[in-house]
């Protein structure tokens, strides 16, 4: 089993739709959780950091669930400029330095 | 944001021949900073991690003896495929941690990334 599984998609929305994502991880010790953004030929960006309570960032809402050892994210109002691969990011350590990465799901969004 | 460079952005060679890559941290000081491959359509896989002034920490499955890592200084990586085969043609990523940012969520940011291609 992969340690950190998402679906690879892809998924292909028009323009002001609403598109959620979700992403499994397999260690239970995971302490750290990520949502990235990689456009092709590109390297990753951070998006967003994943909280225990949920949080939002403008049009984005990561969500985890740690019994269920899942993340999602969600993106309302999708634009054009959204059109990219999200990875979920998982690390077992505080400091990170264990960082590992889903296969990434791409996100198509169209006129 | 903080700003991590690679050198060279793209390379191709021939199989057999050593190819180094560049990573620096360029407005901060790293004192960690992490390898990645990533093959097309799959996930950014952990290499090693390098620690400035000691050896650098392998992940399993990672020939240390194929992949040297040089992290001489606090700005400075530096990854060399030795005796690369077409079969180490990959995306090749760095990323460093900025230490200003201390807790829970340290940061890393990446490279731009290294295209090898190895004929």
């Amino acid at each position: 089993r992969k340690e950190v599984e998402q679906d690879p998609g892809p998924f292909n929305v028009p323009e002001g739709a609403t598109v959620a994502f979700n992403c499994t991880y397999s260690n239970s010790a995971s302490q750290s959780f990520f949502w990235y953004r990689q456009d092709c030929r590109k390297e990753p960006k951070l998006l967003m950091s994943v909280y225990s309570s949920g949080n939002e960032d403008g049009r984005f809402t990561a969500q985890l669930n740690r019994a269920s050892q899942y993340i999602s994210l969600l993106i309302r109002d999708s634009k054009l400029s959204d059109s990219a691969t999200y990875l979920c990011v998982v690390s077992a350590r505080f400091n990170n330095n264990d960082m590992r990465f889903g296969a990434g799901t791409r996100l198509t969004v169209k006129p | 944001g903080a700003v991590v460079s690679q050198h060279p952005s793209w390379v191709i060679c021939k199989s057999g021949t050593s190819v180094k890559i560049e990573c620096r941290s360029l407005d901060f000081q790293a004192t960690t900073m992490f390898w990645y491959r990533q093959f097309p359509k799959q996930s950014l896989m952990l290499m090693a991690t390098s620690n400035e002034g000691s050896k650098a920490t392998y992940e399993q499955g990672v020939e240390k003896d194929k992949f040297l890592i040089n992290h001489a200084s606090l700005t400075l990586s530096t990854l060399t495929v030795t005796s690369a085969h077409p079969e180490d043609s990959s995306f090749y990523i760095c990323s460093a941690r900025d230490h200003r940012t201390s807790g829970v969520t340290d940061t890393q940011y990446f490279g731009p990334g290294t295209r090898l291609t190895v004929l």
